[in-house]
């Protein structure tokens, strides 16, 4: 049962600027995770950000937290093509003791 | 070096012929997962284990069996494939459950085409 949602779909822009992505859930959560997957290849933990944490900073990116919207988001500061990839989000969800994803967003940062 | 590691990374094989999907891990971790990776369909959740000899169905189970007779190894069977199963197939780990919050470990997918 898909519990989180990214939002864009897909993300284009050029080296150096933000990118910015959306992750909306349905149910309370205690954590939310972000992966980062390069085309085909195995997802990657990129930062994990708990329900009474509102902000949390990893080198460029930074990731909210809003539990009344139920919504996070993942910031992208001064992109790089190396940041080409498909970003999702993940949250424990319903009777399942592993993570739920999202569709994932995929980016694209042209050089 | 802590990984994840499937076999085989791509196959192409028959509707009606068994196959297994291995997938073991280093790190010592109780929970293992599968799930399988479709265009705009996402991560779905096939099989999940939180120890040896406990396993559970995900979401899209139908079709598979999945094992946990050792704690490094979770393989995933098709007995019958067919071609509704071709899809990328990722095994996970991870030390605690999803509510702790400890990363998943990823292997690196096994592509499987079912013709």
């Amino acid at each position: 049962s898909q519990q989180g949602e990214e939002d864009p779909q897909a993300l284009s822009i050029q080296e150096g600027e933000n990118a910015t992505m959306n992750c909306s859930y349905k149910t309370s959560i205690n954590n939310l995770q972000w992966y980062r997957q390069n085309s085909g290849r195995g997802l990657v933990h990129l930062i994990l950000i708990r329900s009474n944490e509102r902000e949390k900073h990893s080198g460029r990116l930074r990731v909210t937290l809003d539990t009344s919207k139920k919504s996070s988001s993942l910031l992208i500061t001064a992109s790089r093509a190396a940041d080409t990839a498909s970003y999702f989000c993940a949250t424990p969800a319903g009777g399942s003791y592993i993570p739920t994803f999202g569709r994932g967003t995929s980016l694209i940062v042209h050089p | 070096e802590a990984q994840v590691t499937q076999n085989p990374r791509y196959l192409i094989t028959v509707t009606g012929k068994k196959l297994t999907v291995t997938c073991s891990q280093n790190m010592n971790h109780e929970y293992m997962s599968w799930y399988r990776q479709d265009p705009g369909l996402g991560l779905r959740q096939i099989y999940y284990s939180m120890n040896v000899e406990v396993t559970d169905k995900g979401d899209v189970p139908e079709g598979y069996k999945v094992s946990r007779k050792e704690k490094r190894n979770f393989p995933l069977i098709l007995e019958s494939p067919s071609p509704n199963q071709t899809s990328l197939y990722f095994c996970a780990s991870s030390s605690s459950g999803a509510q702790l919050g400890q990363p998943q470990h990823f292997g690196d997918g096994t592509r499987l085409s079912i013709l």
